[in-house]
């Protein structure tokens, strides 16, 4: 069963740090991994995704990077803002079963690492 | 069509009561899931459908739990007889996808449902 853990649980920076989140799976058979944000009360906003076959995504001040092999992915924030604080999730969605199959897409998420950015 | 849109936003019942929730997925994505998160807690998976058909569901998802997505658009989720330990965000998220192939995953708001 594929289990997703992410460090640490929470961190507090100053504006203007760079800081990295971590996440591992202990499968590292997936086909994606999927990086999302999550305000208080609100739903999931896509960050970035990275195919299993990729080693990094940039999205503006954010870089993700996946070593599969190994089984652990990193967001990297660059120069961090308030407006950054949130919660960051890491998902992994498995690739399809042997001789065919139906969980296309499901995802197995960390518990999110919970950031504050403050002024 | 500005994403997945998920109603009611909150709902608030008494333990015993059936609850329906409704998600219209963005408008070509064909894979549609329903996802439970509980405080603290990531989101769990429930249930997935490719159009229509309800392809995989969890052990999550017991007997008083059921959804639909009968015209392959949008999906409800029904709770009966709810129970305390039902209080949760119920997440909705759709895709496209053919085959093994898969766009990334987009969500809703949300539905926080609370059992008193």
């Amino acid at each position: 069963k594929q289990e997703v853990t992410q460090i640490p649980a929470a961190l507090s920076v100053p504006e203007g740090e760079n800081l990295v989140l971590n996440c591992s799976f202990t499968d590292s058979a997936i086909y994606n991994l999927q990086w999302f944000r999550q305000d208080p009360g609100k739903g999931l906003t896509s960050l970035l995704l990275i195919q299993s076959s990729q080693r990094e995504q940039t999205s503006g001040r954010l870089n993700a990077s996946l070593d599969k092999s190994s089984g652990r992915s990193t967001l990297y924030i660059a120069a961090s803002q308030p407006g950054d604080s949130a919660t960051y999730l890491c998902a992994v969605r498995p690739p399809p079963r042997m001789g065919g199959g139906t969980s296309y897409g499901k995802l197995t998420f960390g518990q999110g690492t919970i950031l504050t950015v403050h002024p | 069509d500005t994403g997945v849109s998920q109603n009611p936003r909150h709902k608030i019942t008494k333990r015993g009561q059936n609850v329906t929730f409704r998600c219209d997925p963005i408008s070509e994505h064909n894979r549609l899931y329903w996802y439970r998160q509980t405080l603290g807690q990531g989101p769990e998976f429930l249930t997935y459908f490719q159009n229509e058909a309800q392809l995989e569901k969890s052990r999550l998802l017991s007997d008083r739990f059921s959804a639909e997505r009968p015209k392959g658009s949008f999906s409800t989720l029904e709770i009966q007889r709810t129970e305390q330990g039902d209080s949760a965000m119920y997440l909705c998220a759709s895709s496209q996808g053919t085959g093994v192939r898969n766009t990334e995953a987009f969500f809703g708001q949300g539905t926080r449902l609370t059992v008193v």
